[in-house]
């Protein structure tokens, strides 16, 4: 069964970038779509964007200027960057594969705190 | 964006019996809506795609319905590990959520 772990800094300062990582294990990246989807402390969850294993990639448009997704297939492994963050960038980070419309494995998450 | 709508947002439940949780998407979605489980700590859990198809693994007691823009899960019989929150999500356009509703113990 694949797993998902995220990792990466947990604090982040106002105006830097935020940078993390899923690991997969028990399973491919191959022909599968990954995404990142964030949940600020008292909100509902929100879709970030995901990249296909063969690199195609697609952005919420409400992040698109700041979001990137990026592949690394021979650690199993994508990322995410967002830049110039402030405290609305304040989340729990979770990464997903995506099967057809909907997630069917998560990572459990990591917070991020956006703070100088 | 489609806005998608939980209600309640939390509800206190007794073990053993049936609940039901809605989702309202603000235009229609077809049957496009999925509903996931999420416990403290823990990864969401897929329960339902396509409105009404569990998911693998899902006991039988969770079942989804409804299409177009009001969807429903309905819990049989709660069981002691079913107290967490639920989500629905839609894919007809984009990926949005519900803010959720928690399930507690009454």
């Amino acid at each position: 069964q694949v797993q998902l772990q995220e990792s990466g800094p947990g604090l982040v300062k106002p105006s830097e970038t935020l940078s993390l990582t899923c690991s997969v294990s028990g399973g491919s990246i191959d022909n599968y779509y990954w995404s990142w989807i964030r949940q600020p402390p008292g909100k509902g969850l929100e879709w970030i964007g995901y990249i296909y294993y063969n690199g195609i990639i697609n952005y919420n448009p409400s992040l698109k200027s700041r979001v990137t997704i990026s592949l690394d297939t021979s650690k199993n492994q994508f990322s995410l960057k967002l830049n110039s963050v402030t405290a609305a960038d304040t989340a729990v980070y979770y990464c997903a594969r995506k099967l057809s419309g909907w997630f069917d494995a998560w990572g459990r998450g990591t917070l991020v705190t956006v703070s100088s | 964006e489609i806005v998608m709508t939980q209600s309640p947002a939390t509800l206190s439940v007794s073990p053993g019996e049936r609940v039901t949780l809605s989702c309202r998407a603000s235009q229609s979605i077809g049957g496009n809506l999925v509903w996931y489980q999420h416990k403290p700590g823990q990864a969401p859990r897929l329960l339902i795609y396509g409105a009404s198809t569990r998911a693998t693994g899902i006991p039988a007691r969770f079942s989804g319905s409804g299409s177009g823009t009001e969807f429903t899960l309905t819990i049989s019989s709660l069981q002691s590990e079913d107290f967490a929150v639920y989500y629905c999500q839609q894919y007809s356009s984009w990926w949005t959520f519900g803010q959720g509703t928690k399930v507690e113990i009454k």
